[in-house]
């Protein structure tokens, strides 16, 4: 079974500087998806960034990128220019390509950002 | 796009009585859709997987029979807490999954917070 780990429970980041959020998981599949939501303080889920296992090149949004190992399995997020709208929980979660569509999410990391 | 939404987003009720969430996918048709629970600073839990028109599968350990799953369209899903009590008080958080979903993403809808008392 597949699994996802998040050993950072919480990080600090000062304003306008740069973060990394680390991510780990566990499959012997060869494709899947890896995914980090944001869950700020109102509890909704929001995507922040998708990466595909088949890609070699790391997926970017804006301020947001990841670092995909896929030998080491591992998905790190890195946010630049930090901002203080950018404090929030960070999950990331695992799809296989088969099955049930369904995500394996790890425990979380909260991020404080200091003004 | 890929709004999700939920009602109510917040409901009080009495120990025994039976509560009903709505989730609904506003601007997409969605093919799965999933229910998720969440305790304070904790992650999302999986309860069940539902598509439309068939019955929904629901991870190990959680009560079929308490939470009841109902897949009725390709927009709408519910979940109904049947005798509650204060222990099923939580988070409740639906997510669609469109058909034919880029990398199979789910989109969140902005939670249901259940107090039973």
């Amino acid at each position: 079974a597949q699994t996802v780990t998040q050993s950072q429970p919480e990080m600090s980041v000062q304003e306008a500087e740069t973060v990394t959020l680390s991510c780990t998981y566990d499959t012997s599949e060869s494709d899947y998806y890896l995914f980090w939501y944001k869950q700020p303080p109102s509890r909704q889920m929001i995507l922040v960034i998708r990466q595909e296992a088949y890609k070699q090149q790391n997926a970017t949004e804006n301020r947001f990128s990841v670092n995909f190992q896929k030998a080491a399995k591992s998905f790190s997020l890195k946010i630049s220019d930090s901002q203080l709208g950018d404090a929030a929980m960070y999950f990331c979660a695992y799809r296989s390509t088969s099955g049930t569509y369904k995500y394996i999410f790890g425990t979380g990391t909260r991020l404080k950002v200091l003004a | 796009g890929a709004v999700v939404s939920q009602h109510p987003s917040w409901v009080i009720c009495k120990s025994g009585t039976s509560v009903k969430i709505e989730c609904r996918s506003l601007d997409f048709q969605a093919t799965t859709m999933f229910w998720y629970r969440q305790f304070p600073k904790q992650s999302l839990m999986l309860m069940a997987t539902s598509n439309e028109g068939s019955k929904a599968t629901y991870e190990q350990g959680v009560e079929k029979d308490k939470f009841l799953i109902n897949h009725a369209s390709l927009t709408l899903s519910t979940l109904t807490v049947t005798s509650a009590h204060p222990e099923d008080s939580s988070f409740y958080i639906c997510s669609a999954r469109p058909g034919g979903a880029v990398g199979g993403t789910q989109y969140f809808g902005p939670g249901t917070r259940l107090l039973v008392l």
